[in-house]
């Protein structure tokens, strides 16, 4: 059974650019959350989607965006790209809420 | 909101020993926890899940306990290998019917000496 898979692995963008990351849960998984990991903050929340919906969001800018498709697989979007958004943003699937949540590999994102 | 914390930013064991890495929850209705392990350039690995309704849970060489009177969780270790050297999270659920969201603690960093 394939694992989350998250692409792409690595990004460098300039500030003020806008930037896209995709999610490819576990077969069968409808909720995927999305974290954001650095050193100073770990992980925090930034969004979970279930069925296509957003379903819980936390305390993250409007620039942080995303969606989910109706094959569950997701992506991220930040616009007007900040160099306090470089971190390694890393992707969630889970069957449902309260259960086993795995992750994916990560995109590590610097931002110049 | 929860709020996750760990005991220690790092633990040093000797190859052999058992490993007890501890974290305290603020929220007592916190209901789900999960036990992660990272290492450097990968994303978190699941350990071990515990629910509310147990005290304990064993996987394979690791314990998870929990305390629900004082908020705490631990992970044991037992054997700690070379490979277990990485990064451990605690993460807390809180019961939602609506989403499925995790409060991390900050983590701590195992390093086992052979």
């Amino acid at each position: 059974k394939a694992g989350v898979t998250q692409t792409p692995r690595y990004l460098i963008k300039t500030r003020g650019q806008q930037v896209t990351l995709s999610c490819s849960p576990i077969s069968g998984h409808r909720s995927v959350s999305w974290y954001q990991q650095t050193p100073g903050q770990g992980l925090q929340f930034l969004f979970e989607y279930f069925s296509e919906t957003q379903r819980n969001k936390g305390n993250f800018p409007g620039r942080f965006s995303g969606r989910q498709f109706s094959n569950s697989r997701s992506e991220m979007n930040v616009s007007t790209l900040e160099l306090g958004d470089s971190a390694l943003y890393l992707c969630a699937s889970s069957l449902r809420a309260a259960t086993e949540a795995f992750f994916g590999q990560g995109t590590r994102l610097t931002v110049v | 909101g929860e709020s996750v914390g760990l005991h220690l930013p790092t633990l040093s064991v000797q190859e052999g020993d058992n490993s007890i890495i501890n974290c305290a929850y603020s929220n007592s209705a916190s209901d789900y926890f999960i036990w992660y392990k990272q290492e450097s350039g990968k994303g978190p690995q699941f350990i071990i899940d515990i629910r509310s309704n147990m005290d304990k849970r064993q996987g394979q060489r690791v314990t998870v306990l929990l305390n629900k009177t004082v908020k705490h969780l631990s992970l044991q270790i037992a054997a700690t290998q070379p490979g277990d050297s990485a990064v451990y999270f605690c993460a807390a659920a809180l019961p939602s019917n609506t989403g499925n969201q995790f409060y991390f603690g900050t983590g701590t960093s195992l390093t086992v000496i052979p």
